[in-house]
């Protein structure tokens, strides 16, 4: 089965310093990654995926990602962290298998931007 | 970008009644929509995958005569939650994706808290 699993319940990071949301994943064939991110009391937001093509992916916000094949890693990263970024953020594998393509989801990171 | 709405955005009803909750794709055909629940602080737990037209495919544990999903269309999809009991009370997230394959997008709505007294 695909999953995907976020070691960190909590990274606290100051305004201004780089900010890193570990991912990894198992998946049986081409991996297929999402970051999404979440709002209190509001659905998700798409910030970037990982279909084909370069490792290092662009998205939403100044977010990008690393895929990392031999780590099997996909790692959420922004160079310079806002007070706004302060959020829940998910990793999420979808399965090619299963009913809809359905996606996975990690246990979420909460991140807390201190000004 | 492509807008999923949801409502109602928060209802309380009491234990035993039946509520019931709407999830549109305002600008794009929806062939797949998904319904999750969220605990407070925890991930999102799908209950069910539902397709147009057909009947909904329920992730295991999740009881398909409690929890009922109808894809009338491809812009609606509801949940109506029969029967509801307080341990139901959780926060409700509807999703939506235009088609089938690696590089489709889920669209997520703005979630229902449902509070059942």
């Amino acid at each position: 089965a695909q999953s995907v699993a976020q070691p960190e319940d909590q990274v606290n990071v100051a305004e201004g310093n780089p900010l890193t949301v570990k991912c990894t994943y198992s998946v049986s064939g081409n991996p297929y990654l999402f970051w999404y991110v979440q709002y209190p009391n509001r659905g998700l937001q798409f910030l970037l995926k990982y279909i084909t093509g370069d490792n290092l992916v662009k998205g939403s916000y100044g977010f990008e990602a690393e895929f990392n094949k031999s780590q099997t890693s996909f790692h959420l990263k922004k160079p310079s962290a806002l007070v706004s970024d302060s959020a829940l953020y998910f990793c999420a594998v979808r399965d090619m298998k299963a009913a809809g393509n359905k996606l996975t989801f990690g246990g979420g990171t909460r991140v807390l931007v201190k000004p | 970008g492509a807008v999923v709405s949801q409502h109602p955005s928060w209802v309380i009803c009491k234990s035993g009644t039946s509520v019931k909750i709407e999830c549109r794709s305002l600008d794009f055909q929806a062939t797949t929509m998904f319904w999750y629940r969220q605990f407070p602080k925890q991930s999102l737990m799908l209950m069910a995958t539902s397709n147009e037209g057909s009947k909904a495919t329920y992730e295991q544990g999740v009881e398909k005569d409690k929890f009922l999903i109808n894809h009338a269309s491809l812009t609606l999809s509801t949940l109506t939650v029969t029967s509801a009991h307080p341990e139901d009370s959780s926060f409700y997230i509807c999703s939506a994706q235009s088609g089938m394959g690696a590089s489709y997008e889920q669209y997520f709505g703005p979630g229902t808290r449902l509070t059942v007294t």
